[in-house]
């Protein structure tokens, strides 16, 4: 079965520095992709960025980048510069297409940007 | 803005009521889902309707029903729910079919607080 581990249940951050997210994630598939998923307090799930086991380079949306070790099995994701809108729960997950597609989230880590 | 549609915001209701919850999408997604979030913790799924056909039930109560009227539209019919069941429920929406390997991501709502008294 797949599994997802999020370590940091919460963590701090000083405005405009970076900070690194831990996901390392466990699946028999050859073929998956990873997910990261910024939820503010207002509670919608904003998508932010995806990795897929195949890709040779690690996937970057603006400020996020996705720390990617296929050996070591983790999918770290790095925001650079924070803001104090970085304040949210973040969540790794990835989808089980041997389950519907449904996806596996981890237990989420709890970001607060100090200014 | 979200481009997944949640409808209400907020439902504050009774054991014996029935209401429901509605999400709406207009991306042309062939998938829709329905999610149970508790507080601080990581969203559980309940249904997976796929081309507008309910391909995944999560065990949940029947207490809850779906429905797919249409492949832009998925309701959640609530009945004689349990103080248990207050949550923060979300729909998602995305591109792949839910049987294939495609790795499109799930687009989200805002979602629905709900409160049972």
């Amino acid at each position: 079965a797949q599994k997802i581990t999020q370590t940091q249940p919460g963590m701090f951050v000083q405005e405009k520095e970076a900070v690194t997210l831990d996901c390392t994630y466990d699946t028999s598939d050859q073929s998956y992709g990873l997910f990261w998923y910024k939820q503010p307090s207002s509670g919608e799930m904003i998508f932010l960025i995806y990795q897929g086991s195949y890709d040779e380079q690690n996937a970057t949306e603006g400020r996020y980048s996705l720390n990617f070790q296929k050996a070591r099995k983790s999918a770290n994701l790095v925001i650079s510069a924070s803001q104090l809108g970085d304040s949210a729960m973040y969540f790794c997950a990835m989808r089980d297409n041997n389950q519907g597609g449904k996806l596996i989230f981890g237990q989420g880590t709890e970001l607060s940007v100090k200014p | 803005d979200t481009e997944v549609t949640q409808t209400p915001k907020h439902l504050v209701m009774g054991m014996t009521n029935k209401k429901s919850l509605k999400c709406e999408q207009h991306m042309g997604h062939r998938a829709m889902y329905w999610y149970k979030q508790k507080a601080k913790k990581p969203p559980e799924l309940m249904f997976v309707y796929s081309y507008e056909k309910l391909s995944i039930n999560e065990s949940v109560p029947s207490r809850f029903s779906p429905e797919c009227p249409n492949s832009s539209l998925l309701n959640l019919h609530l009945h004689a729910l349990q103080p248990e069941d207050s949550a923060l429920y979300l729909c998602a929406s995305s591109q792949d079919p839910p049987q294939g390997a495609g790795n499109q991501p799930q687009h989200f709502g805002d979602g629905t607080r709900l409160s049972i008294l």
